[in-house]
């Protein structure tokens, strides 16, 4: 069964940076043609696609946000994490990570919970 | 504003067929064969429904079906029903600015 969880910081403040990590199971990252990106939703909005890292280790970036994102996995752990600097209230949403397998190119088929990130002082 | 346009809200009564539309450009929905479409229920993640136009994935019901023409692709969802009622987003690969578009989404009552 494939699972993604995302984990963070519920609450940060303007400025500061925000670290999430997607941890992942039933499949593996270094499997040809696999995929975990990043996307976010504000309340009430629209998703948007943030960034995403391959199995070979391209990574790919919003351009409205590539300044501010970075993306990096950890193998051995199963886990894709995700940094962005200089958060502002406007930057809160709720952040999911999610799987795109070989062969599906830029569909997601399996999509973690999501986790809230409120951005306040 | 959303690179993808999609209608805020569409409806229709159990039984019925309805369709959503989702305009794009030459750069992204026109181009390539990369849509997908996702249904999201209320406080729930996305779910694919539709990827590349209009493959469906293992364990999507047949009566959610893709299309495309010129910059507008087209969800179906022939015999509708309550658990259908959700927001459906589409989304594509551009070759301009991000790698990856939403659209705005669009709200699906059952009547």
């Amino acid at each position: 069964q494939v699972t993604l969880k995302e984990s963070g910081p519920a609450l940060v403040k303007p400025t500061q940076t925000l670290t999430l990590t997607c941890t992942f199971s039933g499949f593996s990252l270094t499997t040809s043609g696999m995929r975990v990106s990043w996307i976010r939703q504000p309340p009430g909005k629209a998703l948007e696609w943030l960034a995403r890292i391959d199995w070979d280790d391209d990574k790919f970036y919003s351009t409205s946000l590539k300044t501010r994102l970075t993306i990096s996995k950890d193998t051995s752990k199963n886990q894709v994490v995700l940094t962005m600097t200089n958060m502002d209230p406007v930057d809160t949403a709720t952040y999911y990570c999610a799987r795109t397998p070989r062969g599906y190119y830029y569909g997601m088929d399996v999509w973690g919970q999501g986790t809230t990130v409120t951005v306040s002082s | 504003q959303s690179a993808l346009t999609q209608p805020a809200s569409v409806s229709g009564s159990p039984g019925q067929s309805i369709t959503i539309s989702c305009t794009g450009t030459s750069s992204d929905v026109g181009d390539y064969n990369y849509v997908s479409w996702y249904q999201q229920h209320p406080g729930k993640a996305p779910k694919l429904m539709i990827y590349e136009v209009s493959n469906r994935p293992s364990g999507i019901s047949n009566r959610f079906s893709g299309s495309k023409s010129g910059n507008t692709a087209s969800l179906t969802i022939s015999g509708l029903q309550a658990e259908d009622e959700a927001d459906y987003y589409c989304s594509s690969y551009t070759s301009s600015s991000t790698y990856v578009v939403f659209g705005g989404g669009t709200k699906l009552t059952v009547l």
